[in-house]
């Protein structure tokens, strides 16, 4: 069974310019997951979402949004980059079961903003 | 908000010792507790999830302990060797989330000396 896909794997952005990042969970996983790390701040939650909808969505500003596409696979999209937004993005996708609350994570996008 | 705390950033230990580390959370008692492995530039891997109602987990050389009185998990790698050197993170379910929305700390990074 493959594992949780991001692509790409590294990004280099000038301040201003918006960026999608992509992330393909495993098969038969509906919810996708995405989280910014931060030396600063660590790993925080900012969205998840479930059958094509944003199901939760922690504290970020509107700058970060996403979608989910019928194959579950998600696109986060940040605008207006900031120095700021530099950071590993990761997604996670959970099984649809409910019993098992476990996260597979993909391997991040490392995003620079310079 | 409910917040996370591993008591040490870096713990160092020789090997074969057993290493603890800690994690204390604030506020509300979580469904769950998870405990997951990041390496270096790779997103991170689980380990480990105790219930609210299980004193204690294991798992080959992990172990980990859920005391709800004292909101607090230890979590232990016995006869641990330089493969284990890793930053290992605690993660609590988000109040009213859904699966996979997690809340984690900030990680300690544990170095296995040979």
């Amino acid at each position: 069974k493959a594992g949780v896909t991001q692509t790409p794997r590294y990004l280099i952005k000038t301040r201003g310019q918006q960026v999608t990042l992509s992330c393909s969970p495993i098969s038969g996983h509906r919810s996708v997951s995405w989280y910014q790390q931060t030396p600063g701040q660590g790993l925080q939650f900012l969205f998840e979402y479930f059958s094509e909808t944003q199901r939760n969505k922690g504290n970020f500003p509107g700058r970060f949004s996403g979608r989910q596409f019928s194959n579950s696979r998600s696109e986060m999209n940040v605008s207006t980059l900031e120095l700021g937004d530099s950071a590993l993005y990761l997604c996670a996708s959970s099984s649809p079961t409910g019993m098992n609350t476990e996260a597979f994570f993909g391997q991040g996008t490392r995003l620079t903003v310079v | 908000s409910q917040k996370i705390e591993q008591n040490s950033e870096a713990l160092n230990i020789q090997e074969g010792k057993t290493a603890t580390l800690t994690c204390n959370y604030t506020n509300y008692s979580p469904a769950y507790l998870q405990w997951y492995r990041q390496d270096p530039g790779r997103g991170p891997v689980f380990l480990l999830l105790i219930r609210e109602n299980e004193k204690e987990k294991r798992k080959e050389r992990l172990k980990v302990t859920f005391d709800t009185t004292l909101k607090q998990s230890l979590f232990h790698i016995t006869a641990s060797q330089p493969a284990d050197s890793a930053t290992y993170l605690c993660a609590l379910d988000i109040p009213g989330g859904s699966q996979g929305n997690l809340i984690f700390g900030k990680g300690t990074k544990l170095s296995v000396k040979p």
